[in-house]
């Protein structure tokens, strides 16, 4: 079957830096996307990994392993607003969106 | 209005009710799709619609009925639901269904439905 894990909640200090792991199994690999949901909101894009490296977009970076089946999002100089879920998906072979159930990050002052 | 919108924000229907979720996306897309999203579950899939055709539908209940009238309109008809399909129900679009990374989804806020 296919799988998405990642971690059910994390908690962080502001200022700092957090990393949030995703692995995944899929049948099919064309695309992983990292989305951050506000409670009571819409899922909104974060960014959007098909080849190896990193991808920074400011306090935001987004990393891939397609070998290792591993993504992370890297958040520095965190800030309060920061708090929220993060959703890992990954776009099959059949172009479906697999997605994690998310991790909820807390920010402590 | 910008973006993608859905309404109502908000649903309270008993089983034996007929509603409709309407979605409405601003961004010029040619990809509309609806989920249901429950607590601390994945997104689940459950309908996608390319240039307004039916083509994904991950065996989804016959209670939910999709309707797509135009490529910047989708609505998802709820009959004789139960209680169990309580849950945030999203809409999204995408540029493409597939090709050429234009897969990325922009969603709507959701609607959250309560069946009594």
């Amino acid at each position: 079957g296919q799988n998405i894990d990642q971690p059910t909640e994390m908690t962080a200090t502001e200022g700092a830096i957090v990393q949030i792991n995703c692995t995944y199994q899929t049948s099919g690999f064309n695309g992983l996307f990292w989305y951050q949901q506000h409670a009571g909101e819409a899922p909104t894009f974060l960014s959007y990994n098909v080849l190896d490296g990193l991808e920074e977009k400011g306090r935001f970076s987004s990393f891939l392993s397609r070998s290792k089946g591993y993504s992370y999002l890297l958040l520095k100089e965190l800030q309060m607003k920061d708090s929220a879920s993060y959703l890992c998906a990954v776009m099959d072979s059949n172009y479906q969106l697999i997605w994690g159930a998310g991790t909820k990050l807390i920010i402590k002052p | 209005e910008t973006g993608v919108t859905q309404t109502p924000r908000h649903l309270v229907m008993g089983m034996t009710n007929k509603k409709s979720l309407k979605c409405e996306q601003h961004l010029g897309h040619n990809a509309m799709y609806w989920y249901k999203q429950s607590a601390k579950k994945p997104l689940e899939l459950m309908f996608v619609y390319s240039l307004e055709e039916r083509v994904e539908n991950n065996s989804v209940p016959s209670r939910f009925s999709p309707e797509c009238p135009n490529s910047s309109h989708l609505f998802l008809h709820l009959h004789t639901l139960q209680p169990e399909d309580s849950a945030l129900y999203l809409c999204a679009s995408s540029q493409e269904w597939y090709g050429s990374g234009q897969e990325t989804q922009y969603f709507g806020p959701g609607t959250r439905l309560l069946v009594l």
